[in-house]
């Protein structure tokens, strides 16, 4: 069965200051990775999606990458309004509709 | 248009009322979704459409009927829920490529009294 593992479950940044999120996953054969983030109350809204290991992605702040085993979200000088949860999931070859979610990382940026 | 769509943004139901969930995207996306989401916990996969068919339902409980009227809009039935079905419901589209990128709604908060 998929896991998808996420940790830290909460961090507290100042802003500024740099940091990483883990996802770390085992699943047969992985079709994609994705990085969501999450506002209280609101749905999921899409970040990035990375298909094989050594890929890269950047938005403004947040770069993700993406090994065999696992998945970094990079947060460089966050702000604020980076505060948020951020779910990885993941989908397998033989399941490519099916999204399977880790429990995400609670972020939140002091100013 | 690049967003999905969802009404009501809240409902309160009782458990013997019949109520409805409604979402609607015009990205052309053939492949659609219902999630359930409980507080703190990650999005759980429901339901999927693809091309306007039933093509996943993850063992979900039958007073959760969902229907695909057309290639745009995808409806939830509910009736007779359990408190414990209280959760915010959420809706996605993607396109039918593989992998495929989901684009969510902002969900409905259910409160089933």
């Amino acid at each position: 069965e998929d896991q998808v593992t996420q940790s830290p479950e909460a961090l507290r940044l100042q802003e500024g200051e740099s940091s990483s999120l883990n996802c770390s996953y085992t699943v047969s054969g992985l079709r994609g990775l994705f990085w969501y983030r999450q506002d209280p109350g609101k749905g999921p809204e899409f970040l990035f999606t990375l298909y094989s290991a050594g890929e890269e992605k950047e938005k403004e702040r947040l770069k993700a990458t993406l090994t065999k085993k696992e998945s970094f979200l990079h947060i460089t000088a966050p702000k604020p309004e980076d505060s948020a949860t951020y779910l990885c999931a993941v989908q397998e070859n033989t399941g490519f509709q099916k999204l399977v979610f880790g429990t995400g990382t609670r972020l939140l940026v002091s100013p | 248009d690049t967003e999905v769509t969802q009404t009501p943004k809240h409902l309160v139901m009782g458990m013997t009322n019949k109520k409805s969930l409604k979402c609607e995207q015009h990205m052309g996306h053939r492949a659609m979704y219902w999630y359930k989401q409980k507080a703190k916990k990650p999005p759980e996969l429901m339901f999927v459409y693809s091309y306007e068919k039933l093509s996943i339902n993850e063992s979900v409980p039958s007073r959760f009927s969902p229907e695909c009227p057309n290639s745009s809009l995808l409806n939830l039935h509910l009736h007779a829920l359990q408190p414990e079905d209280s959760a915010l419901y959420l809706c996605a589209s993607s396109p039918l490529q593989s992998p495929n990128e989901q684009f969510f709604g902002p969900g409905t908060r259910l409160t089933v009294l």
